[in-house]
């Protein structure tokens, strides 16, 4: 069964910085891309960041690009989302979803506040 | 940015009745190796969402024969033949073809 756990989400202040992870199973890691979500509270889905099998291609949206990093460890199934220079606009729950031009499976999300 | 917009952005269905959800894009959603990469997502109340429909017309497993996608190049369609009451949720249609992704406003589907 494919199997995505997100986890790292928290309390962070402006300006601060937090890393996500997905910890994935019951697939073949290297054999997918893997994308970020987020979905501030009450809004729709707004989606982030994206990263080739191998890590080579990753890809932004406007509103992250400079500010965020995506990566992936093949060794530990795991994909990341480095988050520096976090904003009050940043708050949303954060998926993890496997693929990049029809994501099917979804992680279950965790949620980043930032706040003062 | 390829803009994705759906509608209606509310829709009340009385239970057995169908229900369709329109989802334009503002180019064609056709890639280079031919597929249309547009997506259907349902998220239901207080759950992560879930894939429905993958290049336009493709039904995932598990999901009921009721739900049905339709459309090409840059005019798409989810149908239910007849809504149930686990149907209510919110449901989405993105486009993986473009760089950035980008997913339609969402339509909340509820029982009248």
């Amino acid at each position: 069964e494919v199997q995505l756990l997100d986890s790292g989400g928290g309390l962070v202040q402006p300006g601060g910085s937090l890393r996500l992870s997905c910890a994935a199973s019951g697939f073949t890691f290297s054999d997918y891309a893997l994308t970020w979500v987020r979905q501030a509270p009450g809004k729709g889905l707004e989606w982030v960041s994206s990263i080739s099998k191998t890590g080579a291609n990753t890809y932004y949206a406007d509103s992250v690009q400079g500010r965020f990093t995506i990566s992936r460890d093949s060794s530990r199934n795991t994909l990341y989302l480095q988050m520096n220079s976090l904003r009050a606009e940043d708050t949303a729950v954060y998926y993890c979803m496997r693929g990049y031009s029809a994501p099917d499976n979804w992680g279950q999300g965790t949620l980043v506040t930032v706040s003062s | 940015d390829v803009v994705m917009t759906q509608s209606p952005l509310s829709l009340p269905v009385t239970l057995g009745q169908p229900a369709s959800i329109s989802c334009r894009s503002s180019q064609s959603l056709v890639y280079s190796d031919g597929n249309t990469y547009l997506n259907w997502y349902q998220q239901r109340p207080g759950q992560s969402p879930r894939r429905l429909i993958y290049k336009v017309s493709n039904r995932d497993s598990g999901v009921p024969d009721r739900f049905s996608g339709s459309g090409s190049g840059a005019d798409f369609t989810l149908r239910i033949s007849r809504v149930e009451a686990e149907d209510v949720g919110v449901y989405y249609c993105m486009q993986g073809t473009h760089w950035p992704r980008t997913f339609g406003q969402g339509t909340k589907l509820e029982i009248k």
